[in-house]
């Protein structure tokens, strides 16, 4: 089935460490986006990508980091993982970027 | 910046009944999609429905249908006939033509009651 694969599905991190949340899309859609889920705040734009070799800073994007070396794939790194991460993180893309948006399953992310 | 803003946490409706959810947004670009999505326990987004801003007749989908107030920059959703698979949350989204990232609300949770 098309649309978007995201791994893992859910991770226990300790502070401090590392982790790339991988994220792959098959419909060849030129824009991807990392949104990160919070009770109260709804989803929050983290850093997005309108087209492979190119990345943007969303509302949210203190403490990750982002790269699109091609079309189909756009990992997520926390460098440093801080309790505040904790978190329910999707990636989405779009095509025209006016109405045609996949979202991934999401990954829940607990830092501890 | 564009803003969307859902001013009702939670609510609930009885089996069968009608329940309409709120979401107003503030932009100042006139070329705009507004959207809402469900999201289920399993966590999936599920589009619900979509507007385009030029278009001045409200979409509708089955027992989903909104209420687009352009110059009250409102977007409500109302849900017929609700059932007990409708329980979920529900996010009111917007994007332009000069950004393409959704915006989102804070969410609606909505239970429907037997």
């Amino acid at each position: 089935t098309a649309g978007i694969t995201q791994a893992p599905t859910s991770q226990i991190l300790a502070a401090g460490r590392s982790m790339t949340l991988r994220c792959t899309q098959d419909m060849r859609h030129n824009a991807m986006y990392w949104y990160r889920q919070d009770l109260g705040l709804g989803l929050r734009l983290i850093h997005y990508s309108n087209t492979a070799g190119t990345t943007g800073k969303g509302e949210v994007p203190d403490g990750y980091s982002v790269s699109r070396a091609n079309t189909d794939d756009f990992p997520l790194t926390l460098a440093s993982a801080v309790p505040s991460q904790t978190s329910v993180y999707f990636c989405a893309s779009s095509d025209s970027g006016l109405g045609g948006y996949t979202f991934g399953s999401g990954t829940r992310l607990t830092v501890v | 910046a564009q803003t969307v803003t859902q001013s009702q946490p939670e609510m609930s409706v009885q089996e069968a009944e009608t329940v309409t959810l709120s979401c107003t947004y503030d932009t100042s670009e006139n070329n705009y999609y507004l959207f809402w999505y469900k999201q289920p326990p399993s966590r999936q987004m599920i589009l619900v429905i979509r507007q385009e801003a030029y278009k001045q007749q409200n979409a509708t989908e089955n027992r989903f249908s909104v209420n687009f107030q352009k110059a009250a920059k409102s977007f409500s959703l109302k849900i017929s006939d609700s059932q007990l698979g409708d329980t979920a949350m529900y996010f009111c989204a917007f994007t332009s033509g000069s950004a393409r990232q959704l915006t989102f609300g804070s969410g609606t949770q909505l239970t429907v009651l037997p």
